[in-house]
């Protein structure tokens, strides 16, 4: 069983388009997390929800929003895509509350995202 | 300020022999945890070993193992014995503060080439 799902793998879309990536996390952990890597591989948080509670919120657009339905899921929903949206986007988990420092993130497979 | 930095944007190494990766920091919390993550071609990120700020020891899991110096913030990664498999973008992270940090900060990444 995958620990960290994200559906699609691979999207390619038209500027202006709205999309949505699916994360799914079956490790019962209670945050989970966007990043966005860009095309020189630099990893940077987007998002942080714990117990379906947004966190961390680092200065990303309006257009993307994320979605936390229950403590399994974080969906990323992105309108208007523009090319700079154009980047690989990794959900992760991990249980922090109680936990120890060394408690690390698991992360899904990531979603490739071409905006032409 | 960077607060995670990695200066070796590539490095090379002869199968069976030692690398070293280098990951410096800069926080002022006395407690955080350091992470390394391996990324392959293939995108998916592993994690690989931990160190806490108060671990008295050197981390190590199998091949590989931290160098972490405290006093000079860094935290090197070691694999031991490259192997071919070992090739892809190694990444440095750290998580900060007691209470639900919910956050890894991330280097920018070192590419390893093992050489046959």
């Amino acid at each position: 069983d995958t620990a960290v799902s994200q559906t699609p793998k691979y999207l390619v879309t038209q500027m202006g388009n709205d999309k949505s990536i699916k994360c799914e996390q079956n490790l019962g952990h209670d945050t989970m997390y966007w990043y966005k890597q860009d095309s020189k591989k630099f990893l940077k948080i987007m998002f942080s929800y714990n117990n379906k509670e947004l966190i961390i919120n680092e200065t990303v657009p309006n257009r993307f929003s994320p979605k936390s339905p229950d403590k399994a899921h974080l969906n990323l929903h992105i309108n208007s895509l523009e090319l700079g949206d154009s980047a690989v986007y990794f959900c992760a988990s991990s249980r922090l509350q109680g936990q120890p420092m060394n408690t690390e993130a698991f992360f899904g497979q990531g979603t490739r995202l071409t905006v032409v | 300020a960077q607060k995670i930095t990695q200066t070796q944007p590539g490095m090379f190494v002869q199968e069976k022999e030692a690398v070293t990766l280098d990951c410096t920091y800069d926080t002022s919390d006395p407690s955080y945890g350091l992470f390394w993550y391996k990324q392959p071609s293939s995108g998916e990120m592993i994690f690989l070993i931990y160190q806490g700020s108060y671990d008295q020891q050197n981390a190590t899991e199998g091949r590989y193992s931290l160098n972490f110096q405290k006093a000079r913030k860094s935290a090197n990664l070691v694999i031991s014995a490259s192997q071919l498999g070992d090739s892809a973008m190694y990444f440095c992270a750290m998580r900060e503060g007691v209470d639900s940090s919910y956050k890894l900060i991330f280097g920018s990444g070192t590419r390893l080439l093992v050489r046959p």
